[in-house]
C-alpha cells in the first residue's frame, strides 16, 4: 500500500514566523489532504488538495502530483496554530493513509 | 449543516469486553469510515462502509467489526478487548461522489 511520510517531525517557531510541512507519498494519488489536530483530538480539515495549489488565509498547499510531495505553508504562525499537522492521501481506493505527523509548537 | 458527531467522548472498558462506538455523519454523506489512533501516532484506517455494505478494511482483526444504518449513520464494535485497543477512535464520513473527508470529535476508550 501507499507510504506518506511527513518532515519535521517537530516544529518550534516563535510567533509571527513562517514555515513549511513537508509530506511525500510513494504512489500517484486520488486524494490529499492536510488536518490540524487540536489538543482535544479533532482533526480539523485544511485541504483536499491531490494536485495544485490552495490558499485560505495565512496557510496554503502545493501538491506536486509527478514529483509525489506535498507541502503546506504557514505565515505569520500564531499560537493558536499549535498542535500536530497529518498528511493523508488515498491511493484509488485503496486505505486512507496518514503520514505520522508534524508536530508544531508556536511560543508566544 | 451538522457536523459528524461521536458518542460517546469517554469510555473505560476492562480487557475482555465489548464496547459499541457510535457515530452519526453529515446530511447527505453516504461513506463512513472509522480510524484508530494510539497516543503519538496518526490515525489507523479499521474500515469503511459504503451504502450499508463494508467496502475496504486495514489490517484490524475480526474482532473489530462494524454496521452502517439506512440513515447512514454507524457503529464500531470491539470484541474480547484488549489493553492495546486503549486509543482515541475516529469516524470519518464522506459526500456522496467526493472524497473530502470530515472527522468526528472521536471517542477516547481506555481498557484497564
Amino acid at each position: 500500500g501507499i507510504q506518506v511520510e511527513q518532515s519535521p517531525p517537530d516544529l518550534i517557531l516563535q510567533e509571527g514566523a513562517n514555515s513549511t510541512l513537508r509530506c511525500n507519498f510513494s504512489d500517484s494519488v486520488n486524494n490529499l489532504q492536510w488536518f490540524h489536530q487540536n489538543p482535544w483530538g479533532q482533526l480539523i480539515n485544511l485541504f483536499y488538495i491531490p494536485s495544485g495549489t490552495k490558499q485560505n488565509g495565512r496557510l496554503s498547499a502545493t501538491t506536486v502530483a509527478t514529483e509525489r510531495y506535498s507541502l503546506l505553508y504557514i505565515s505569520s504562525s500564531q499560537t493558536t496554530d499549535s498542535g500536530v499537522y497529518f498528511c493523508a492521501a488515498d491511493n484509488y481506493g485503496q486505505n486512507f493513509v496518514f503520514g505520522p505527523g508534524t508536530r508544531l509548537s508556536v511560543l508566544p | 449543516e451538522t457536523g459528524v458527531t461521536q458518542s460517546p467522548t469517554h469510555l473505560i472498558k476492562t480487557r475482555g469486553q465489548q464496547v459499541t462506538l457510535r457515530c452519526s455523519s453529515q446530511s447527505g454523506h453516504n461513506t463512513v469510515s472509522w480510524y484508530q489512533q494510539a497516543l503519538g501516532q496518526g490515525p489507523q484506517f479499521i474500515f469503511q462502509y459504503y451504502r450499508e455494505e463494508e467496502n475496504g478494511r486495514g489490517n484490524f482483526p475480526p474482532r473489530f467489526s462494524g454496521l452502517q444504518f439506512p440513515n447512514y449513520s454507524s457503529e464500531l464494535n470491539v470484541n474480547a478487548l484488549e489493553l492495546d485497543d486503549s486509543a482515541l477512535y475516529l469516524c470519518a464520513s464522506s459526500p456522496t461522489g467526493q472524497e473530502t473527508q470530515y472527522f468526528g470529535p472521536g471517542t477516547r476508550l481506555l481498557v484497564l
